[in-house]
């Protein structure tokens, strides 16, 4: 078993609509959460970034931790054309390795016109 | 603020020759740095770490290696590349625990290299 898993899609949504975006894992131990917007040929760079459970809200985006439900969720309200990438969700410890985070594999998202 | 630069952006290469693809990172001192590589469809996967200037950490047993010769740069290199090293690889740099009083923070990445071994 992987220890984050994330649905690779691809998910297609028309604009305007409110996406989500979710990934699972098995270590209690990550109390910090991320998640990144990749778009094609580009690096990944980093949307939200939350500590231990509960919502944290940046404009249209919302980011959901359940530890006690070992899940996360990224929500896209009003969802554009340019949010159109891979979103990857990415966790850690707080043990202070520097091994740093560990990667879902990354969820396609298209938002059509 | 700090910026992170990663080149060639795009490389191709024949099987057997070498490879060296560097990365810097500005606006910031001893920084944990890391090499990922990104295959099609799937996740992140670490090829190695570093906290400190020769100090690298490798994650995967591989036909790679890694350098850092100075505090804010960081080297992939390989000696004879494989059709199996093609990728995209990314550079990537985090503030170290001790400085933040917190576990790991994020990372920032680089652009990325996508190298194709023909």
């Amino acid at each position: 078993q992987k220890e984050v898993e994330q649905d690779p899609g691809p998910l297609s949504v028309p604009e305007g609509a409110i996406v989500s975006l979710n990934c699972t894992y098995s270590n209690s131990a990550f109390q910090y959460f991320m998640w990144y917007r990749q778009y094609s040929r580009k690096g990944p760079e980093l949307l939200m970034y939350t500590y231990s459970s509960g919502n944290k809200e940046d404009g249209r985006f919302t980011a959901q931790v359940d530890k006690s439900s070992k899940y996360i969720s990224l929500f896209i309200r009003d969802s554009q054309p340019s949010d159109s990438a891979t979103y990857l969700c990415a966790m850690s410890d707080a043990s202070g390795s520097a091994r740093q985070l560990t990667f879902g594999s990354g969820t396609q998202l298209t938002v059509l016109p | 603020s700090q910026t992170i630069h990663q080149w060639p952006a795009t490389l191709v290469q024949p099987v057997g020759s070498p490879l060296s693809l560097e990365c810097t990172v500005e606006g910031t001192s001893n920084p944990n740095l890391y090499w990922y590589r990104q295959a099609a469809g799937r996740g992140l996967q670490l090829l190695f770490y570093s906290v400190g200037i020769g100090q690298i950490s490798s994650e995967v047993p591989q036909n790679l290696s890694a350098s850092r010769p100075q505090d804010r740069q960081f080297i992939l290199s390989s000696k004879k590349l494989l059709l199996s090293d093609s990728g995209f690889y990314l550079c990537a740099w985090s503030v170290p625990p001790l400085t933040t009083g917190f576990g790991n923070t994020e990372a920032f990445f680089g652009q990325g290299t996508r190298l194709t071994v023909v």
